[in-house]
C-alpha cells in the first residue's frame, strides 16, 4: 500500500513566523502535491514537483515556496504565516507512468491554523 | 474557464434510493477523468478513473460513471445509497495536474 505521510495532523502557529510542512512518501513516486482544502471552495492546488529539484506553481502559489530534495519528500513552506493562511493541507503523490499513473495517493492532511 | 462543474454542491437523499452526482468537464481539458471521495474527517481516497477504453467505469463501494464525450459529462451514480456513503465526493479532470473543484456533499438519511 501507498504510504503518504505528514509531519503533523494540527499546527498552530503565530503570524509572521516561518512554517516548514513536511511531507514523505515511500512508494517511488515521481509526482508530489500540495493542496489547499477550504469550505466551500474545495481543494486547490499550490505546487507540484515532477523530481527531485524541479517545482512547478500551481493555481494560488503566492506567499508559499517548496523543496523537493530528495524524491520521498516534499516541503511546503510559509515564508511568514498570515491568517489567510490557515487552512486544511494536503499531500499527495502520483506515478508519471504505468497502470496506476496519474492516480493520486493523499496523506491525512495538516490543520494549520495562524494566529 | 473552469475546467470541471460539479451541478449541485449538496445532494440529500434517503438510504436505499439512487443517486447521481453531476460533472461537466471543459474540453479544454484531457479526457482522463477521476472521482475521488472523501469521508468525514478522513482523507481523500480515489472511487474511479476513465483514461481510455470502456465509457462506462466501475469504482469502488458500488459507484460506477460514464464518460460522455459528447455531452463532456462523467457523472456518478449508484443504484442504492448507504448511510456510509455520506461524503465530499469530486470529479476531478487532469491537466498538468489533478484539477479539483468545489465538489459535492451527499448527505444520505434514514
Amino acid at each position: 500500500d501507498v504510504k503518504v505521510t505528514q509531519s503533523s495532523r494540527y499546527l498552530v502557529k503565530r503570524t509572521g513566523e516561518k512554517v516548514f510542512l513536511e511531507c514523505v512518501q515511500d512508494m517511488d513516486h515521481e509526482n508530489m502535491f500540495w493542496y489547499r482544502q477550504d469550505p466551500g471552495l474545495g481543494l486547490r492546488l499550490i505546487y507540484f514537483s515532477y523530481d527531485v529539484k524541479m517545482k512547478e506553481k500551481g493555481d494560488i502559489p503566492e506567499g508559499y515556496s517548496v523543496s523537493r530534495e530528495k524524491k520521498e519528500r516534499f516541503s511546503l513552506i510559509l515564508e511568514s504565516a498570515s491568517t489567510n493562511q490557515t487552512s486544511m493541507y494536503l499531500c499527495a503523490s502520483s506515478l508519471i507512468s504505468g497502470s496506476n499513473a496519474d492516480t493520486q495517493y493523499f496523506g491525512p492532511g495538516t490543520r494549520l491554523t495562524v494566529l | 474557464a473552469q475546467s470541471v462543474t460539479q451541478l449541485d454542491s449538496q445532494v440529500p437523499v434517503f438510504e436505499e434510493a439512487p443517486v447521481e452526482l453531476r460533472c461537466n468537464y471543459s474540453s479544454s481539458v484531457s479526457v482522463y477523468l477521476f472521482w475521488y471521495v472523501q469521508y468525514p474527517n478522513q482523507g481523500l481516497q480515489l472511487l474511479l478513473k476513465y483514461l481510455s477504453g470502456s465509457t462506462l467505469v466501475k469504482g469502488i463501494n458500488g459507484f460506477e460513471a460514464e464518460f460522455n464525450k459528447s455531452q463532456t459529462s462523467f457523472h456518478l451514480r449508484k443504484p442504492s445509497v448507504h448511510i456510509s456513503d455520506t461524503a465530499e465526493y469530486f470529479c476531478v479532470p487532469l491537466k498538468t495536474a489533478l484539477i479539483f473543484g468545489k465538489g459535492t456533499t451527499l448527505s444520505v438519511s434514514s
